[in-house]
């Protein structure tokens, strides 16, 4: 079956740096999502990667390892408002995301 | 734009009540999408549509059917509302299947409790 895994919390210090992990397995691959939802509201988009390699867009980058069925998220001077849940996901080869359960970040002061 | 929007926000229903949740998007995206939310879970596919008159199913099908009649619109369906549909559903849209663009827009989410 298909199966993309996270961590199901992580906590870290506002102004620091922290990695969020995501491996998965499916049947096909067109490329690596990353996306941000805050409580109680719908997800935004951060990333796409396709080729192994990192992406870096502002204070987040994404990195992805195909051969290794692996990405990253990295985020950079936390803010408070980074505090959310952080999804993975991966378009498989019928073209449909494949989610995971996502990662609560929490950020204290 | 208003992007993606969903009505209602909230919703209470008793066992064996029907609903339409509806979705309807600005963007003149052909690609549309209904996901429930589970706590603590990903997002699970529901239905899709590649464009209108055009819809297939996704992983968990059961208990819902949705329509679309134009590029804007895309109800979803509840018949005969059982507990286990307590849950958010977000609709989304985008405008292509590949590549960056892939890139889903959500709607705010209908969060509906079946009592």
């Amino acid at each position: 079956g298909q199966n993309i895994d996270q961590p199901t919390e992580m906590t870290a210090t506002e102004g620091a740096i922290v990695q969020i992990n995501c491996t998965y397995q499916t049947s096909g691959f067109n490329g690596l999502f990353w996306y941000q939802q805050h409580a109680g509201e719908a997800p935004t988009f951060l990333s796409y990667n396709v080729l192994d390699g990192l992406e870096e867009k502002g204070r987040f980058s994404s990195f992805l390892s195909r051969s290794k069925g692996y990405s990253y998220l990295l985020l950079k001077e936390l803010q408070m408002k980074d505090s959310a849940s952080y999804l993975c996901a991966v378009l498989d080869s019928n073209y449909q995301l494949i989610w995971g359960a996502g990662t609560k970040l929490i950020i204290k002061p | 734009n208003a992007g993606v929007t969903q009505t209602p926000k909230f919703r209470i229903l008793k066992i064996g009540q029907s609903m339409t949740l509806q979705c309807t998007q600005d963007m003149n995206h052909n690609y549309m999408y209904w996901y429930r939310q589970d706590p603590g879970m990903g997002l699970k596919l529901i239905y899709y549509s590649v464009g209108a008159g055009i819809t297939d199913k996704g992983e968990v099908p059961n208990g819902y059917n949705v329509s679309r009649s134009t590029t804007e619109d895309f109800p979803l369906r509840l018949e005969l509302a059982a507990p286990s549909q307590t849950s958010v559903y977000f609709c989304a849209s985008t405008l292509s299947r590949s590549g960056s663009i892939y890139e889903q827009y959500f709607g705010p989410g209908t969060r509906l409790t079946v009592t």
